[in-house]
């Protein structure tokens, strides 16, 4: 596509059940990152595909949440019995796999847990 | 030691002036360097790559230092639309690439 595409843009959900946000990347692009930008605060790294390699999950704040890239494509990051501090806009990047490109974010699922 | 860190800001500024931000990094092999933009409530968007001879874009400058592990942007004769969050991206291997925490910088009129 065009650009980074995510879905859904905002996803309000009841503390404990679980929620999967998924990242459809540039056609192409190898690399797709995840991360996570609470209200007035900085970026967070979540996890990062690069192509076939194994994924860098070194960023998941728990065994709660995990992230899977199905065909080297899409992504589907999935938060399991969430909770009130999981409330936050995650955002999904991707890039052509050269970091000489920088890379093109998504506009972002606002999570919101209540 | 964080692998990128920023000015933590905010910085408040008027119409016209000349404002710099700094960030550093840890690792001495990182080779691609960018400030992006983050309106508020927004995706951040590339503003610039930074090259090892310096490079400029209008009223903007980004250099690197590697000598010391930093990178600056600095933004002349600023706007009111120049207000936004300036975050510094550096790989820390290969493809992979981490986020400054951000400086927030306000242009008052």
């Amino acid at each position: 596509g065009a650009g980074v595409s995510q879905s859904p843009s905002n996803k309000v959900t009841e503390k404990g059940k679980d929620v999967e946000l998924r990242c459809d990347p540039i056609s192409g692009h190898t690399a797709l990152y995840w991360y996570r930008q609470s209200l007035g605060q900085g970026l967070e790294f979540l996890i990062y595909f690069q192509g076939n390699s194994a994924p860098d999950k070194s960023g998941l704040p728990s065994d709660r949440f995990s992230a899977e890239r199905t065909g080297g494509s899409v992504s589907t990051l999935t938060i399991q019995r969430t909770q009130q501090e999981d409330s936050a806009v995650y955002l999904c990047a991707s890039s052509r796999g050269h970091t000489a490109y920088g890379y093109t974010f998504g506009s972002g699922t606002r999570l919101t847990v209540v | 030691r964080k692998e990128v860190e920023q000015d933590p800001g905010p910085f408040n500024v008027p119409e016209g002036a000349t404002v710099a931000f700094n960030c550093t990094y840890s690792n001495s092999a990182s080779q691609s360097f960018f400030w992006y933009r983050q309106d508020c409530r927004k995706e951040p968007k590339l503003l610039m790559s930074v090259y090892s001879s310096g490079n400029e874009d209008g009223r903007f400058t980004a250099q690197l230092n590697r000598a010391s592990q930093y990178i600056s942007l600095l933004i002349r004769d600023s706007k009111l639309s120049d207000s936004a969050t300036y975050l510094c991206v550096v790989n820390i291997n290969n493809n992979d690439m981490r986020f400054g925490a951000g400086t927030r910088l306000t242009v008052k009129p």
